[in-house]
């Protein structure tokens, strides 16, 4: 059974700090690793990860994914209150035809 | 207008009574899908369907049904609810052809359900 675990699954930081989401998976013929934030509404894309080592990055948002060891980390550089939100994780696997399995989420507080 | 379009947005109803969500979409794309979710939970998946005659379980379907209408519309039944089915719903869209360069996933804007 494909699996996705996120940590921590909250964490409240001060504005200006800079935080690292974790996200690690176990899935059958990986295909890519999605992060997506989660405000209010619905959840809003992010980044899609498919090869190790290849950061990908968006403003102060940034993330790796590491295929051997099975995870993947966003890091956040120089919060602000708009950064809080849930940050999802999600994988998908199989043939192309499996749907995407979401971790938890991690629910970041930004404090001013 | 939103391309994926869900109603309705809130719901109250009682234990036992039938409901329906909706979920119609613009983007053209032939997969859909209905999550699940709950504090602390994550998404979790009810059912999927691939085109109109295609209709899959996720991980949570026992207590729903649902019907793809048409390649733009799917519908989510729960046909008697109960209180643990209180949650927030979203539908969610994808595109085969996209989906073999992104998996990514457009979602609705939620139906938040709430059972008494």
């Amino acid at each position: 059974e494909d699996k996705v675990v996120q940590s921590p699954l909250s964490l409240v930081v001060h504005e200006g700090d800079t935080v690292t989401l974790n996200c690690s998976y176990e899935v059958t013929n990986f295909r890519s690793l999605l992060w997506y934030k989660q405000e209010k509404k619905a959840p809003t894309f992010l980044f899609m990860l498919t090869s190790s080592g290849i950061e990908k990055k968006s403003g102060r948002l940034s993330s790796i994914l590491d295929k051997k060891e099975l995870f993947s980390i966003l890091n956040i550089t120089a919060t602000q209150t708009g950064d809080s939100a849930v940050y999802l994780c999600a994988v998908e696997g199989g043939s192309g035809n499996t749907p995407l399995v979401f971790g938890k989420g991690t629910r970041l507080s930004v404090i001013a | 207008d939103a391309d994926v379009t869900q109603t309705p947005r809130n719901r109250i109803t009682k234990t036992g009574k039938r409901i329906m969500l909706e979920c119609s979409q613009t983007k053209g794309h032939d997969r859909m899908y209905w999550y699940r979710q709950d504090p602390g939970l994550g998404l979790r998946l009810i059912y999927y369907s691939f085109d109109v005659k295609d209709i899959n379980k996720g991980e949570i379907s026992d207590g729903y049904s649902v019907s793809r209408q048409a390649q733009a519309k799917f519908s989510l039944s729960l046909e008697s609810a109960i209180p643990n089915q209180t949650a927030l719903y979203f539908c969610a869209t994808s595109d085969f052809l996209l989906a073999a360069h992104t998996g990514e996933l457009f979602f609705g804007e939620g139906s938040r359900l709430t059972v008494l």
